[in-house]
């Protein structure tokens, strides 16, 4: 059975850096072609594409938010950390990690999000 | 910066047909894009429906189908359940770097 789970601060303040994490089981991170991705939806808003991370380590992220983010994974933990720096009230969202493989094309179980907001 | 455009929203009655689609900025889309379809009610995570174009998943009901029409990723809807209203996702892959959400479907079953 596959699960992920989202955890971090609920709330940040301007300019501060937000550092997410995302439990996983029902998988390993250090199977062939097995990525965890991120995403996020500010309230009321479409869904936006953050990173990826893949089993062999390799990182992607959005080019608009690229130099903001940092992905990272502990395979022994089954975890995967997301950093957003420089945060802002607009980064107000609810942050979803999923399970993703074939290269990133495919999706399949997402966490149940973690609602962040950005305020002073 | 790549856009990816769906219908704001639509409108079926119970036990209808809806067609969904999913277009592109740079152009026709085309399995090369592996269209992904999620659909979230609200306060709930997305479910994803649909992967690679029209691969559904084990959880997927029958009555979604995923394609492609004229130069559009599409997700179809036959006999459409009151339980069918919600917002729906599609994705586009433009590349290891590049994923691209569309805006969302607002579905109404009516």
């Amino acid at each position: 059975q596959v699960t992920l789970r989202e955890s971090g601060p609920a709330l940040v303040k301007p300019t501060q850096t937000l550092t997410l994490t995302c439990t996983f089981s029902g998988f390993s991170l250090s199977t062939s072609g097995m990525c965890v991705s991120w995403i996020r939806q500010p309230p009321g808003k479409a869904l936006e594409w953050l990173a990826r991370i893949d089993w062999d380590d390799d990182k992607y992220y959005s080019t608009s938010l690229k130099t903001r983010l940092t992905i990272s994974k502990d395979t022994s933990k089954n975890q995967v950390v997301l950093t957003m720096t420089n945060m802002d009230p607009v980064d107000t969202a609810t942050y979803y990690c999923a399970r993703t493989y074939g290269s990133g094309k495919e999706f399949d179980y997402w966490g149940q999000g973690t609602l962040v907001t950005v305020s002073s | 910066q790549t856009v990816v455009t769906q219908e704001p929203s639509l409108t079926v009655s119970p036990g209808g047909t809806v067609t969904l689609t999913c277009a592109s900025s740079t152009g026709a889309v085309t399995s090369g894009y592996y269209p992904n379809w999620f659909q979230q009610k609200p306060g709930q995570a997305p479910r994803a429906l649909i992967y690679s174009t029209s691969n559904k998943h084990s959880w997927t009901p029958a009555r979604f189908s995923g394609s492609l029409l004229g130069g559009k990723a599409a997700l179809t809807l036959s006999g459409v359940q009151p339980e069918d209203e919600a917002e729906y996702y599609c994705l586009l892959y433009y590349g290891g770097a590049q994923q691209v959400f569309g805006g969302g479907t607002k579905l109404t079953v009516l």
